[in-house]
């Protein structure tokens, strides 16, 4: 089935030491999302991807970095965690035409972070 | 910046009830998307309204899109626990390219 695969899905790091999480698809859909989300609390757009172009939301912090190779992958760098930055992060897909007056997003399960 | 905003933040009924679940802004989207998401997982989508005025029904869930494509409503007829989660709505603009979501409702369904 297509889907959106992100891993881990929990992962541990120390404060200020460099992590990575990732997520594939195999929609084929051309923008990809980072979000962050808090305890019941809707998801906080980080940045996206529209095909190999990045948009970085304004009050996105400089300590959250993002790679896509290539359409099918996508990379959350936090190059130094704080005790605040522990959260679920999720990863979504969409198909987006230019113009189109929808935006369908998918999903990962999320990474669940914590940071010691 | 566009805001979404959702009533009630939390809703606790017993299986059985009916409720509405609202999502307002004082600003037009091209389209609207629903949400549910169950703890430890991703949302998962319900439905897109487009049109002003449009109402789709899945199952027991019915929503509909504001004449002005302002606001738009969620109602689950007969609840049941199975409908635990947080509802998330989502506005899209097609000149900003990106969607806004509503802080969600916490909706728990007691048997």
């Amino acid at each position: 089935d297509a889907m959106v695969i992100q891993n881990p899905r929990y992962q541990v790091t120390q404060f200020g030491k460099p992590v990575t999480l990732s997520c594939s698809q195999t929609l084929n859909h051309n923008v990809m999302y980072w979000y962050q989300q808090k305890s019941s609390q809707a998801p906080k757009l980080l940045f996206h991807y529209y095909d190999k172009d990045f948009n970085n939301e304004a009050d996105t912090p400089d300590n959250f970095q993002s790679r896509r190779p290539n359409t099918s992958f996508c990379f959350l760098d936090i190059r130094s965690p704080g005790l605040g930055d522990a959260a679920m992060y999720l990863c979504a897909t969409s198909r987006v035409p230019a113009g189109g007056p929808t935006q369908e997003q998918y999903f990962g399960p999320g990474t669940r972070l914590t940071v010691t | 910046t566009q805001l979404l905003e959702q009533s009630p933040q939390f809703l606790s009924i017993q299986e059985g009830e009916n409720l509405t679940v609202y999502c307002n802004s004082s600003s037009v989207f091209s389209s609207l998307q629903w949400y549910r998401q169950e703890p430890g997982e991703g949302p998962v989508l319900l439905v897109t309204v487009v049109t002003g005025g449009e109402v789709k029904k899945l199952k027991r869930l019915t929503f509909q899109f504001g004449d002005a494509r302002k606001d738009s409503s969620l109602h689950i007829t007969a609840a049941q626990p199975g409908d635990t989660g947080l509802y998330l709505c989502a506005g899209y603009n097609t000149n900003a390219g990106k969607s806004t979501f509503g802080d969600g409702t916490t909706l728990t369904v007691k048997p």
